[in-house]
């Protein structure tokens, strides 16, 4: 077990529906990364917070959005649901400050979201 | 930029059997190398990472694997299968520079057959 825990387990939205997941980190970590893991694939990555700031952003639109918390847990928002948004988001929680590149991240199980 | 490529999607061996999953990467310099596996309905699970210095890196559940700069390789190794490795194996290297973000690869799955 990595410490890192994620809910729901299992969603389902509409499109054009928003939706709110949430993480919760390991104690001490300062660090969390959300990835976006499509059927086959592997996980993409969408941004990551580093103490309740955003510190990278892979190539996501806006209507991605996050927010980290001072007590470990972060959410990951999306709006205007399409289709494609279908997939396991995972978040990954790390001791590391910014270009500490070494430190090793720390899997949640993920959430499944399916879009109708 | 960096990428990663797994060229096998799906490998079948037998327990016993020894193993190894290829992959290749693509980054400007010496990059940092990671494996991790996900077993069905599980997260992801850190197996071993290359930082620096030798080459040939151990890992948890007797995996190994090795750096190979001139072939631009980091292949998976472990010497004798076992059921319980039956899972999705994902290659990944990490950012040197923003955000210390991992680009995995496409993943391959590995069958254990008696």
């Amino acid at each position: 077990e990595t410490g890192v825990t994620q809910s729901p387990t299992h969603l389902i939205k509409t499109r054009g529906q928003q939706v709110t997941l949430r993480c919760s980190s390991q104690s001490g970590h300062n660090t969390v990364s959300w990835y976006q893991q499509a059927l086959g694939q592997g996980p993409q990555f969408i941004f990551q917070y580093y103490r309740e700031e955003e510190n990278g952003r892979g190539n996501f639109p806006p209507r991605f959005s996050g927010l980290q918390f001072p007590n470990y847990s972060s959410e990951l928002n999306v709006n205007a649901l399409e289709l494609d948004d279908s997939a396991l988001y995972l978040c990954a929680s790390s001791l590391g400050a910014s270009g500490r590149f070494a430190d090793t991240q720390y899997f949640g199980p993920g959430t499944r979201l399916t879009v109708l | 930029a960096q990428s990663v490529t797994q060229p096998d999607i799906h490998i079948t061996v037998s327990e016993g059997a020894s193993l190894e999953l290829r992959c290749n990467y693509s980054y400007g310099a010496t990059p940092y190398l990671f494996w991790y596996v996900q077993s069905p309905g599980q997260g992801l699970q850190l197996l071993l990472k290359y930082f620096s210095g030798d080459t040939l890196v151990q890992g948890i559940k007797g995996f190994e694997a090795e750096f190979k700069r001139s072939q631009s390789s980091f292949n998976l190794r472990k010497p004798s299968v076992h059921w319980s490795d039956a899972a999705e194996y994902f290659c990944a290297v990490g950012a040197k520079t923003g955000a210390n973000n991992l680009f995995f690869g496409t993943g391959t799955r590995l069958t254990v057959i008696p």
